[in-house]
């Protein structure tokens, strides 16, 4: 099976501009989580779609935002970027949603978002 | 609120010996535990899921152990190699079980 798919892997966006990541999950898999990952922070939630409904969601401004569609792909979008929105952004993809007990997350490589 | 620790951020060892990496978590008892490896550049690949009910689990040269009197989960490489170089990440899910915590890691070197 292919793994989980990110596009684009590199990003470089202004402050104040928006920007849309797309992730593409393991066939089958309905559940698709979105992480942020920092030096400073690690790796943090941000959401969790499954089945196009937003199934729990991290604490994060209302600046970041998702949706699931009906194939099970995802999108992740950040309205009036900052510059500490710099960040690794990784999207995980499960064939359970975390509310259905414990599974695996199969991770994407990332998409890299610099904020200048 | 619930807090997870990795004890080092970085850990040195030779070829050929065990690796032990911590994992500590307070004020909650997760019902299990997971643990990821992260190459430099790459997304987190899962390595071994640990239950509360469970104190050790193996998988070839991986084990992890889980204490819940503790609050502590134990990740070692036996006869480690150079390509077990990476960051190693546990993850328990939080309080309410919805999302995973992850800590910050320890990154591991291991020199031939």
């Amino acid at each position: 099976k292919a793994g989980v798919t990110q596009t684009p892997r590199y990003l470089i966006k202004t402050r104040g501009q928006q920007v849309t990541l797309s992730c593409s999950p393991i066939s089958g898999h309905r559940s698709v989580s979105w992480y942020q990952q920092t030096p400073g922070q690690g790796l943090q939630f941000l959401f969790e779609y499954f089945s196009e409904t937003q199934r729990n969601k991290g604490n994060f401004p209302g600046r970041f935002s998702g949706r699931q569609f009906s194939n099970s792909r995802s999108e992740m979008n950040v309205s009036t970027l900052e510059l500490g929105d710099s960040a690794l952004y990784l999207c995980a993809s499960s064939p359970l949603p975390r509310t259905g007990g414990p599974s695996e997350q199969y991770f994407g490589p990332g998409t890299r978002l610099t904020v200048t | 609120s619930q807090k997870i620790e990795q004890n080092s951020e970085a850990l040195n060892i030779q070829e050929g010996k065990t690796a032990t990496l911590t994992c500590n978590y307070t004020n909650y008892s997760p019902a299990y535990l997971q643990w990821y490896r992260q190459d430099p550049g790459r997304g987190p690949v899962f390595l071994l899921l640990i239950r509360e009910n469970e104190k050790e689990k193996r998988k070839e040269r991986l084990k992890v152990t889980f204490d819940t009197t503790l609050k502590q989960s134990l990740f070692h490489i036996t006869a480690s190699q150079p390509a077990d170089s990476a960051t190693y990440l546990c993850a328990p899910p939080d309080q309410a079980g919805t999302a995973l915590i992850f800590g910050k890691g320890t990154t591991l070197s291991v020199s031939s």
